[in-house]
Parts: structure tokens; C-alpha cells; sequence
């Protein structure tokens, strides 16, 4: 059964980075899988972040794209984000989930982890 | 930027009636390319259909997925207590992945 699991600070202050791994078990980050967050602002949606593959090759939501930086590490079958310049808006529940190559929809989500952005 | 716009906001029912949620897309939507997702408070959304109208594993038949181009239909044909929740749609037909803003179903 595959499972993630995030992990980071739960606070970050505003202007600073927001940095997010998510620990794959039951898969390998290095399989034909796109490797993704989905945040969730408090009362609020589903908004997509973005995604990678372990080669590198990234797909980013417009909205983040200039503040968002994501990677895969092999050895410690994860992948990570970060965001930085961050904001009160980007305060949310962050999910790193997973989708199939070549399949349109998300099969696998993490259980999530809140960031708070606050002095 | 594909926009989904989901109706009603709310759906307030009872158990054993039968709930329609809809989801329209601001441009058309190949069928394979849309899904549906049950989200509890507190808890990660779960993929309830994918391509439209194919249930995901585990996912009982009371709930049914319908529709093409830019519209499309979430049925649960008689909800049971466990069923109320928020139900949002997604799609990947283009880039970036959306999702629709939500229905929730709550007991009237």
C-alpha cells in the first residue's frame, strides 16, 4: 500500500520560505509517477501547486510558478517544495499526493500538514 | 486556465434521497480527463471518479459519474450517513490541473 507522509515547520514567518518534504513508502519516487502537492486555504478549495517527475521534469501552477522550487531525492525516497516570499495567503493544509503518468487524476494523497504564515 | 464552477454551493438532504451535483467547465473536457473526489472534514479528499464515469476502487454504486464536454454530473443515488461531505471536481485536460470549488452535501 503506498503511503506519504509530509513533514516541515508548521510556521513560517511572512517573506520567509516554506519548505515541505513528503516521504514516499510502498512506491518508488523513481517509478512512472508525478510526484505533486495540492494545499487547501482554511474553509477554502483545493488549489494545485505543482509536480514532478524523479528525471526533474516539472509542471507548475501559473499562479506559484515564480516562487515555487521542487526536487526528488532517490536515496531518501522523497521529494520536497518550497515556496518562498511567502504570504498570510499562503497559510493552508499542504497534501503531497500522487499521479500516475499519463493519468489525468490524483490516486494517492498524504494526510496532510498545516502551515501557518505568522510573525 | 480551465475554470470549474460547481453547483449548488450546498445540497441539503436526508439519508436515502438521492443527490445531483454538477460541475461545468469554462472550455470543453475530453471525458477521460475529469474527476470526482469525496473530501471529510479533516481528512484528505479520496478519488471517488475518474474518466467521468468510472468508480474508483472500493467506491460503492450508489454513487455514479455522468456527462461530457462541459458539463458533468455526480450522483449518489441514496445517501447513507457516511456519504455527507464535500465533493469536488478536477480535470487535467490542460495544464495547470483544477479543481471546482466544491458542493457540500450536508443533512437537512
Amino acid at each position: 500500500q503506498v503511503q506519504l507522509q509530509e513533514s516541515g515547520p508548521g510556521l513560517v514567518k511572512p517573506s520567509g520560505t516554506l519548505s515541505l518534504t513528503c516521504a514516499v513508502s510502498g512506491d518508488s519516487i523513481s517509478s512512472n509517477n508525478w510526484w505533486s502537492w495540492v494545499r487547501q486555504s482554511p474553509g477554502k478549495g483545493l488549489e494545485w501547486i505543482g509536480e514532478i517527475y524523479y528525471s526533474g521534469s516539472t509542471g507548475y501552477n501559473p499562479s506559484l510558478k515564480s516562487r515555487l522550487t521542487t526536487s526528488v531525492d532517490k536515496s531518501k525516497n522523497q521529494f520536497s517544495l518550497k515556496l518562498n516570499s511567502v504570504t498570510a495567503a499562503d497559510t493552508a493544509v499542504y497534501y503531497c499526493t500522487r499521479r500516475r503518468d499519463g493519468i489525468p487524476y490524483i490516486d494517492v494523497w498524504g494526510k496532510g500538514t498545516t502551515v501557518t504564515v505568522s510573525s | 486556465e480551465i475554470v470549474l464552477t460547481q453547483s449548488p454551493g450546498t445540497l441539503s438532504l436526508s439519508p436515502g434521497e438521492r443527490a445531483t451535483l454538477s460541475c461545468r467547465a469554462s472550455q470543453s473536457i475530453r471525458s477521460g480527463f475529469l474527476a470526482w473526489y469525496q473530501q471529510k472534514p479533516g481528512q484528505a479528499p479520496r478519488l471517488l471518479i475518474y474518466g467521468a464515469s468510472s468508480r474508483a476502487t472500493g467506491i460503492p454504486d450508489r454513487f455514479s459519474g455522468s456527462g461530457s464536454g462541459t458539463d458533468f454530473i455526480l450522483t449518489i443515488s441514496r445517501l447513507e450517513t457516511e456519504d455527507f461531505a464535500f465533493y469536488y471536481c478536477q480535470q487535467y485536460n490542460s495544464s495547470p490541473l483544477t479543481f471546482g470549488g466544491g458542493t457540500k452535501v450536508d443533512i437537512k
